[in-house]
């Protein structure tokens, strides 16, 4: 089973910044099959980033991801108070079951 | 528009049976390539995959899980019911329903989710 490693665990920064969240795994994911989610409280998990770096519907060109191997990262440029969350990185390449990470707290200042 | 919805009992005993509900929209699960599935996760504690079931009724489980739980669908109600026996306390937790990306037969990522719906499990 893939083990996934967020860093940090919490990250607090202003409004207009620009956040870099890390997701590394054990082994290589293949195909580049990681994921990012956005958990928000009292709403509907959603789905950022899919295949590493594509964005899902909907969600602005501020959110992007990179990497590739055991490295990925989630970026947000422009920080605003609504992405106040816990972003979730989860890997695919190697399921059922898919795992995920434990997580990484943004909040701003 | 994609919707999912959780509903269920808020509060189980010790071992007792929890069944929850997931009322979908915008889509079919009698439709080819379509997948649903459930997530948790306990207080504190990280996301945790529980079980599938696609379009033909194949099912998939968490191998933690797979001697306690039974994934079913009502594609006529646009449903998919997770039961799960012998509660614990440590399945307190908040249950996600969730549209599932597939390729071929492998499940990939969640696509749509719902708001979940929290279960805590004490005497």
């Amino acid at each position: 089973e893939i083990v996934l490693t967020q860093s940090p665990g919490t990250l607090s920064l202003f409004p207009g910044e620009r956040a870099t969240l890390s997701c590394r795994a054990s082994q290589n994911i293949p195909s580049n099959y990681l994921a990012w989610y956005q958990l928000r409280p009292g709403q509907a998990p959603r789905l950022l980033i899919h295949g590493a770096s594509s964005r899902a519907a909907d969600i602005p060109d501020r959110f992007s991801g990179s990497g590739s191997g055991r490295d990925f990262s989630l970026t947000i440029s422009r920080l605003e108070p609504e992405d106040v969350a816990v972003y979730y990185c989860q890997q695919y390449g190697r399921s059922p079951p898919n795992t995920f990470g434990q997580g990484t707290k943004l909040e701003i200042k | 528009h994609i919707t999912l919805k959780e509903s269920g009992p808020t509060l189980v005993k010790p071992t007792q049976t929890l069944t929850l509900t997931c009322t979908f929209s915008g889509f079919s699960l009698s439709t080819s390539g379509e997948a649903v599935g459930w997530i948790r996760q306990p207080p504190g504690k990280d996301l945790e995959w529980l079980a599938l079931i696609y379009w033909d009724d194949d099912k998939r489980y968490s191998p933690s899980l797979k001697t306690r739980s039974t994934i079913t669908k009502d594609t006529s109600k646009n449903q998919v019911v997770l039961t799960l026996t012998n509660m614990d306390p440590l399945d307190t937790a908040t249950y996600y329903c969730t549209k599932i990306v597939v390729r071929g037969v492998i499940p990939h990522y969640f696509e749509y989710w719902g708001q979940g719906t929290p279960v805590t499990v004490s005497s």
